[in-house]
């Protein structure tokens, strides 16, 4: 079965800190990946995905993740966190035609 | 593009009320979903849709909730009674087959 799991429910950084959330998914068939962000109080928007090829994708507002297949992992990193990257960030896997959603991980930049 | 539309974008009602939310997708979007979010439980598929046929009802929570999807352009989230407990935010997203997923804004329903 399809799954998502995101291990850090809160992280707290300071402005300029490098940011790393970790993403596991689980599922068998060809694995399509998602980091979505949700600001507070909006609605969740993508901020980069793997279908195939490099496995390091780029995303927006300088985010990066790597699609790591011997680890089931698509970790999200940001070598400098700006206060306003404050939000809630959520892991998903594809499955047959709809994603699955990892808990989220709130994302709190301290200036 | 306008991006997936939702109405209303707040809604206050009373328990035993007929609560009606609605989506329109993303013109070409042939996938529509709708998400319920809560503190306590975080983001739920309710249902998802593929070419107008719902495909997935297993996330609804009781038969207390219907989605319908009369055309390729239009769908309703209906709870009747409301309850407290369905006060949430409730998302619409539209996407090709297995494709990304955008959302709309969301309706925020409050059941007192």
């Amino acid at each position: 079965a399809q799954s998502v799991s995101q291990h850090n429910h809160h992280v707290i950084l300071s402005e300029a800190a490098s940011l790393e959330l970790g993403c596991n998914y689980s599922y068998g068939g060809t694995v399509n990946l998602f980091w979505y962000v949700q600001y507070p109080g909006q609605h969740l928007q993508l901020l980069l995905k793997y279908f195939s090829g490099d496995p390091l994708v780029k995303g927006i507002k300088g985010f990066e993740a790597e699609f790591i297949k011997s680890k089931f992992s698509f970790n999200l990193r940001k070598p400098s966190v700006q206060w306003s990257d404050t939000a809630e960030y959520f892991c998903a896997v594809m499955g047959a035609n709809n994603l699955f959603f990892g808990t989220g991980t709130r994302l709190t930049v301290i200036p | 593009d306008a991006g997936v539309i939702q109405s209303p974008r707040h809604e206050v009602t009373e328990m035993g009320q007929e609560v009606t939310l609605r989506c329109k997708p993303i013109s070409g979007h042939n996938s529509l979903f709708w998400y319920r979010q809560t503190m306590m439980r975080g983001l739920e598929l309710l249902i998802y849709f593929n070419n107008n046929v719902p495909i997935d009802d297993s996330g609804m929570p009781e038969d207390r909730f219907s989605a319908k999807m009369p055309n390729a352009s239009f769908s309703t989230l209906k709870i009747q009674p409301s309850e407290p407990r369905d006060s949430a935010v409730y998302f619409c997203a539209s996407s090709v087959t297995r494709g990304e997923q955008y959302f709309g804004p969301g309706t925020r329903l409050t059941v007192t």
